[in-house]
Protein backbone atom coordinates (compact mmCIF):
# COMPACT_ATOMS: atom_id res chain seq x y z
CA UNK A 1 0.00 0.00 0.00
CA UNK A 2 0.68 3.14 -0.35
CA UNK A 3 0.38 7.21 0.68
CA UNK A 4 -1.96 7.66 3.72
CA UNK A 5 -4.85 5.20 4.67
CA UNK A 6 -7.69 6.04 6.71
CA UNK A 7 -9.93 3.41 8.22
CA UNK A 8 -13.20 2.89 8.36
CA UNK A 9 -14.25 4.77 5.48
CA UNK A 10 -17.70 5.50 6.82
CA UNK A 11 -18.40 5.20 10.41
CA UNK A 12 -22.50 5.67 12.19
CA UNK A 13 -22.49 5.55 15.85
CA UNK A 14 -24.75 6.57 18.75
CA UNK A 15 -23.89 9.41 21.14
CA UNK A 16 -22.89 6.74 23.83
CA UNK A 17 -20.53 4.59 21.74
CA UNK A 18 -17.07 4.39 21.87
CA UNK A 19 -14.83 3.99 18.60
CA UNK A 20 -11.67 4.81 17.12
CA UNK A 21 -10.29 5.87 13.52
CA UNK A 22 -7.29 4.92 12.70
CA UNK A 23 -4.44 6.17 9.80
CA UNK A 24 -1.64 4.46 8.61
CA UNK A 25 0.81 6.33 6.28
CA UNK A 26 3.78 4.68 4.10
CA UNK A 27 5.46 7.80 3.02
CA UNK A 28 8.34 7.58 5.48
CA UNK A 29 7.07 10.67 7.20
CA UNK A 30 8.13 12.02 10.50
CA UNK A 31 4.32 14.30 11.13
CA UNK A 32 0.85 13.14 11.45
CA UNK A 33 -2.52 15.33 11.66
CA UNK A 34 -6.10 14.97 11.70
CA UNK A 35 -8.70 17.51 10.45
CA UNK A 36 -12.00 18.00 10.51
CA UNK A 37 -14.05 18.79 7.49
CA UNK A 38 -17.60 19.93 8.06
CA UNK A 39 -20.08 21.52 5.49
CA UNK A 40 -19.11 25.48 4.75
CA UNK A 41 -16.78 25.51 7.59
CA UNK A 42 -12.94 25.65 6.86
CA UNK A 43 -10.37 22.08 7.61
CA UNK A 44 -10.43 22.71 11.32
CA UNK A 45 -6.91 21.53 12.35
CA UNK A 46 -7.50 19.62 15.57
CA UNK A 47 -4.03 17.44 16.28
CA UNK A 48 -0.54 17.62 14.99
CA UNK A 49 2.07 15.15 16.08
CA UNK A 50 5.65 15.76 14.84
CA UNK A 51 8.54 12.32 16.01
CA UNK A 52 5.81 11.02 17.45
CA UNK A 53 5.25 13.59 20.38
CA UNK A 54 1.49 16.03 20.71
CA UNK A 55 2.89 19.66 19.49
CA UNK A 56 -1.04 21.11 18.85
CA UNK A 57 -4.40 20.46 20.81
CA UNK A 58 -6.51 22.82 19.35
CA UNK A 59 -9.08 23.47 22.12
CA UNK A 60 -10.53 19.92 20.47
CA UNK A 61 -13.00 18.93 23.27
CA UNK A 62 -11.64 15.66 25.46
CA UNK A 63 -14.44 13.60 23.85
CA UNK A 64 -11.75 13.72 20.99
CA UNK A 65 -8.58 11.38 22.55
CA UNK A 66 -5.76 10.97 19.93
CA UNK A 67 -2.75 8.25 19.75
CA UNK A 68 0.56 8.02 17.72
CA UNK A 69 2.08 4.59 18.73
CA UNK A 70 4.66 5.09 16.27
CA UNK A 71 5.30 7.55 13.33
CA UNK A 72 3.47 5.58 11.27
CA UNK A 73 0.43 5.21 12.91
CA UNK A 74 -2.32 7.40 14.20
CA UNK A 75 -5.57 6.79 15.90
CA UNK A 76 -8.55 9.16 16.98
CA UNK A 77 -10.38 7.83 20.08
CA UNK A 78 -14.04 8.61 19.72
CA UNK A 79 -16.32 8.75 23.16
CA UNK A 80 -19.76 10.28 23.91
CA UNK A 81 -20.09 12.48 20.83
CA UNK A 82 -22.48 14.73 19.75
CA UNK A 83 -24.53 15.19 16.55
CA UNK A 84 -22.57 18.30 15.41
CA UNK A 85 -19.77 16.14 15.48
CA UNK A 86 -20.55 14.08 12.52
CA UNK A 87 -18.23 15.60 10.05
CA UNK A 88 -15.46 14.07 7.73
CA UNK A 89 -12.14 13.42 9.85
CA UNK A 90 -9.12 13.78 7.22
CA UNK A 91 -5.94 12.40 8.41
CA UNK A 92 -2.62 13.81 7.03
CA UNK A 93 0.99 13.08 6.75
CA UNK A 94 3.93 15.54 5.75
CA UNK A 95 8.25 15.75 6.53
CA UNK A 96 9.18 18.27 8.72
CA UNK A 97 11.37 19.86 6.65
CA UNK A 98 11.91 23.26 4.68
CA UNK A 99 10.73 23.22 1.50
CA UNK A 100 8.10 21.67 -0.81
CA UNK A 101 6.51 19.03 1.56
CA UNK A 102 3.02 18.75 1.39
CA UNK A 103 0.87 17.36 3.21
CA UNK A 104 -0.31 13.86 2.10
CA UNK A 105 -3.95 13.08 2.84
CA UNK A 106 -6.09 10.11 3.11
CA UNK A 107 -9.52 9.86 1.91
CA UNK A 108 -11.08 10.68 5.17
CA UNK A 109 -13.43 8.97 7.35
CA UNK A 110 -17.30 10.13 6.93
CA UNK A 111 -18.53 10.17 10.58
CA UNK A 112 -21.97 10.23 11.52
CA UNK A 113 -23.42 10.77 15.11
CA UNK A 114 -26.76 9.38 15.80
CA UNK B 1 -8.39 36.47 12.13
CA UNK B 2 -9.33 34.01 8.74
CA UNK B 3 -5.79 33.52 7.88
CA UNK B 4 -6.69 32.23 4.15
CA UNK B 5 -9.04 34.15 2.47
CA UNK B 6 -10.61 32.42 -0.40
CA UNK B 7 -13.64 34.81 -1.50
CA UNK B 8 -15.56 33.07 -4.21
CA UNK B 9 -17.28 30.13 -2.83
CA UNK B 10 -18.47 28.85 -6.23
CA UNK B 11 -17.26 28.94 -9.89
CA UNK B 12 -18.16 28.18 -13.52
CA UNK B 13 -15.62 27.86 -16.73
CA UNK B 14 -16.15 26.77 -19.59
CA UNK B 15 -14.36 23.80 -20.53
CA UNK B 16 -11.23 24.90 -22.19
CA UNK B 17 -11.07 27.83 -21.08
CA UNK B 18 -8.73 29.25 -18.65
CA UNK B 19 -10.32 30.04 -14.31
CA UNK B 20 -8.36 31.87 -11.79
CA UNK B 21 -9.36 30.86 -7.93
CA UNK B 22 -8.57 33.74 -5.47
CA UNK B 23 -6.54 33.26 -1.96
CA UNK B 24 -4.81 35.76 0.12
CA UNK B 25 -3.63 35.06 3.47
CA UNK B 26 -1.99 36.40 6.62
CA UNK B 27 1.24 35.78 8.38
CA UNK B 28 3.53 37.33 10.17
CA UNK B 29 5.85 34.49 9.78
CA UNK B 30 9.28 35.29 7.25
CA UNK B 31 9.36 32.10 6.08
CA UNK B 32 5.98 29.98 4.74
CA UNK B 33 4.68 27.72 2.16
CA UNK B 34 1.59 28.12 0.20
CA UNK B 35 -0.64 24.92 -1.21
CA UNK B 36 -3.46 24.53 -3.25
CA UNK B 37 -5.35 21.10 -3.02
CA UNK B 38 -8.13 19.87 -5.38
CA UNK B 39 -10.88 17.66 -3.35
CA UNK B 40 -13.05 16.00 -5.73
CA UNK B 41 -16.57 14.21 -4.64
CA UNK B 42 -15.11 11.28 -3.48
CA UNK B 43 -13.15 13.28 -0.27
CA UNK B 44 -9.49 12.87 -1.23
CA UNK B 45 -7.32 15.85 -0.75
CA UNK B 46 -5.11 15.89 -3.60
CA UNK B 47 -1.65 18.24 -3.99
CA UNK B 48 -1.74 20.78 -7.09
CA UNK B 49 1.30 23.12 -6.09
CA UNK B 50 3.23 24.90 -3.82
CA UNK B 51 4.33 28.18 -3.87
CA UNK B 52 7.97 28.72 -1.17
CA UNK B 53 7.67 32.21 0.21
CA UNK B 54 11.01 33.13 -1.06
CA UNK B 55 10.48 31.54 -4.45
CA UNK B 56 10.51 34.42 -6.70
CA UNK B 57 9.57 32.64 -10.06
CA UNK B 58 5.86 31.33 -9.89
CA UNK B 59 5.04 28.01 -9.35
CA UNK B 60 3.82 25.76 -12.39
CA UNK B 61 3.06 22.67 -12.65
CA UNK B 62 1.48 21.49 -15.59
CA UNK B 63 -1.83 23.19 -16.60
CA UNK B 64 -1.66 24.75 -13.06
CA UNK B 65 0.05 28.29 -12.29
CA UNK B 66 0.16 30.02 -8.93
CA UNK B 67 0.53 33.91 -9.06
CA UNK B 68 2.27 34.96 -6.11
CA UNK B 69 2.29 38.45 -5.15
CA UNK B 70 3.97 38.56 -2.03
CA UNK B 71 3.21 42.22 -1.16
CA UNK B 72 -0.29 41.86 -1.59
CA UNK B 73 0.15 38.39 0.10
CA UNK B 74 -2.03 36.64 -2.34
CA UNK B 75 -1.76 33.30 -3.73
CA UNK B 76 -4.17 32.76 -6.74
CA UNK B 77 -4.07 29.48 -8.93
CA UNK B 78 -4.27 29.57 -12.40
CA UNK B 79 -5.91 26.72 -14.19
CA UNK B 80 -5.45 26.50 -17.94
CA UNK B 81 -7.36 24.48 -20.76
CA UNK B 82 -10.57 23.82 -18.16
CA UNK B 83 -11.04 19.84 -18.41
CA UNK B 84 -14.85 18.28 -16.90
CA UNK B 85 -12.41 16.72 -14.44
CA UNK B 86 -11.10 19.71 -12.88
CA UNK B 87 -14.74 20.05 -11.43
CA UNK B 88 -14.06 19.72 -7.37
CA UNK B 89 -13.59 21.90 -4.31
CA UNK B 90 -10.08 23.35 -4.49
CA UNK B 91 -8.91 24.88 -1.23
CA UNK B 92 -5.98 27.07 -0.62
CA UNK B 93 -3.68 26.75 2.53
CA UNK B 94 -0.11 27.75 4.21
CA UNK B 95 1.94 25.85 6.31
CA UNK B 96 3.34 27.95 9.35
CA UNK B 97 5.63 27.84 12.27
CA UNK B 98 9.40 25.78 12.29
CA UNK B 99 10.38 22.46 12.19
CA UNK B 100 8.38 20.43 14.42
CA UNK B 101 5.82 22.72 14.72
CA UNK B 102 4.73 22.66 10.91
CA UNK B 103 0.83 23.47 10.70
CA UNK B 104 -1.73 23.53 7.85
CA UNK B 105 -3.74 26.06 7.61
CA UNK B 106 -6.66 26.08 5.28
CA UNK B 107 -9.26 28.39 3.69
CA UNK B 108 -12.91 28.23 3.24
CA UNK B 109 -12.72 26.59 -0.54
CA UNK B 110 -14.12 27.41 -3.74
CA UNK B 111 -16.15 25.20 -5.45
CA UNK B 112 -15.10 25.01 -9.13
CA UNK B 113 -17.84 23.39 -12.03
CA UNK B 114 -16.74 23.14 -15.62
CA UNK B 115 -19.32 23.59 -18.00
CA UNK B 116 -19.13 21.21 -21.18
Amino acid sequence: ETGVTQTPRHLVMGMTNKKSLKCEQHLGHNAMYWYKQSAKKPLELMFVYSLEERVENNSVPSRFSPECPNSSHLFLHLHTLQPEDSALYLCASSQESQGPTEAFFGQGTRLTVV
Amino acid sequence: AQKITQTQPGMFVQEKEAVTLDCTYDTSDQSYGLFWYKQPSSGEMIFLIYQGSYDEQNATEGRYSLNFQKARKSANLVISASQLGDSAMYFCAMREGASGTYKYIFGTGTRLKVLA
